[in-house]
């Protein structure tokens, strides 16, 4: 099982451009989530899905969109870049049916995204 | 409200010794609880979680945690530190809106260092 993956691992955009990136899953899980980490301010939610075709805002939703169109992807757009969101973005997924602890989040490795 | 809180932002400890850090939550009802770690570069990985039953925790990389209700915490111990455990350590706690979404709250993190 590879996990969580995510791609790419690291952007360089300049303001306004867009891009979108992408994060699978290979353990069947339910939910998804996208974070941003950042020096000082921990994680925090971007999105997250509770099931395919589902998406539902978190924290810090503005200048984002996401579509889970497939169980086991979750895309996060971003549609005109800006500098404030230089960060390091984080996928994670949990819940499949066995588990009895919805919240047990597994994470994938990071994309690093630099906006000039 | 719900809260999780991480009151040290950095420790450092000598490799061989002994280490605490500490995690405090604010819940109506005990709620499960986790620890997650991330290395430099890389994202959280999953280190021990409680539930129910059994109040002192077992995880990964020879980590334990014991959770008091007495004094709402959930603190992370280890008895002897190796220089690979230097990283961020995050204490986690679910965040409910109703029923489950998977969400989780995360503390500030606490950095550790180690030193030789």
């Amino acid at each position: 099982n590879a996990g969580v993956t995510q791609t790419p691992k690291f952007r360089v955009l300049k303001t306004g451009q867009s891009m979108t990136l992408l994060c699978a899953q290979d353990m069947n899980h339910e939910y998804m989530y996208w974070y941003r980490q950042d020096p000082g301010m921990g994680l925090r939610l971007i999105h997250y899905s509770v099931g395919e075709g589902t998406t539902a805002k978190g924290e810090v939703p503005d200048g984002y969109n996401v579509s889970r169109l497939k169980k086991q992807n979750f895309l996060l757009g971003l549609e005109s870049a800006a500098p404030s969101q230089t960060s390091v973005y984080f996928c994670a997924s949990s819940y499949s049916p066995q588990d009895s602890i919805k919240e047990t989040q597994y994470f994938g490795p990071g994309t690093r995204l630099l906006v000039l | 409200a719900q809260s999780v809180t991480q009151p040290d932002i950095h420790i450092t400890v000598s490799e061989g010794a002994s280490l605490e850090l500490r995690c405090n939550y604010s819940y109506g009802a005990t709620p499960y609880l986790f620890w997650y770690v991330q290395s430099p570069g890389q994202g959280l990985q999953l280190l021990l979680k409680y539930f129910s039953g059994d109040t002192l925790v077992q995880g990964i990389k020879g980590f334990e945690a014991e959770f008091k209700r007495s004094q709402s915490s959930f603190n992370l111990r280890k008895p002897s530190v190796h220089w690979s455990d230097a990283a961020e350590y995050f204490c986690a706690g679910p965040k409910r809106y109703g029923g489950s979404q998977g969400n989780l709250i995360f503390g500030k993190g606490t950095k550790l260092s180690v030193k030789p």
